[in-house]
């Protein structure tokens, strides 16, 4: 059974700080791992990462797989208040697009 | 605690036939979300419901797509005579309120 766990399971941090997310991930026919934030209604995609070691970044966001060790982190530096929510992770396995999402971090940025 | 449920986990259908998808949320749950992934494309939402009425629909097509959350026993996606594209992983989450949602291992459904 694939598996996906993120930690930590909520984190309440100060404007300004860094903070990192952790997923690990058992994927049978693993072909991807996707991270998501998620506010209000559907999560929003942030990133996709297929290969080993090759950073994603966007804008205060990065996010780097480790396919050896089996897990990705997702960074945001300098968060604001807007940064709060909830950030998914999910493996997507290689026939396509089925997911197992990870139970996600809560996130909360006070000012 | 079990998570939350979908089945089947895959299904096949032809062209026409219809194709009813279940969700059993979480234990406590009476929020059911469900989500559309269309391959190469992120999750899109398709509707939202509590107990026995539909919250919001805004991302349900608005033909042969229908959603329920009876009272009693699981959500059910309906979708009535099916195209291909509607070839997708549908995935759905529950919550107890409007936060945090849980979401199941989804249902691969494949129109020949």
């Amino acid at each position: 059974e694939d598996k996906v766990v993120q930690s930590p399971l909520s984190l309440v941090v100060h404007e300004g700080d860094t903070v990192t997310l952790n997923c690990s991930y058992e994927v049978t026919n693993f072909r991807s791992l996707l991270w998501y934030k998620q506010e209000k209604k559907a999560p929003t995609f942030l990133f996709m990462l297929t290969s080993s070691g090759i950073e994603k970044k966007s804008g205060r966001l990065s996010s780097i797989l480790d396919k050896k060790e089996l897990f990705s982190i997702l960074n945001i530096t300098a968060t604001q208040t807007g940064d709060s929510a909830i950030y998914l992770c999910a493996g997507e396995d290689n026939a396509g697009n089925m997911l197992t999402f990870g139970g996600g971090t809560r996130l909360m940025v006070k000012p | 605690n079990a998570g939350v449920m979908q089945n089947p986990r895959h299904l096949v259908r032809r062209r026409g036939q219809e194709a009813r998808l279940r969700c059993s949320p979480m234990k406590g749950h009476s929020h059911v979300y469900w989500y559309r992934q269309l391959p190469e494309e992120g999750l899109k939402f398709m509707v939202y419901l509590q107990k026995e009425n539909i919250i919001d629909e805004s991302g349900m097509p608005k033909e042969r797509f229908s959603a329920e959350f009876p009272k009693e026993g699981p959500s059910i996606l309906r979708i009535q005579q099916v195209v291909r594209g509607d070839s997708a992983a549908y995935f759905c989450a529950s919550a107890t309120n409007q936060e945090t949602q849980y979401f199941g291992p989804g249902t691969r459904l494949l129109v020949l």
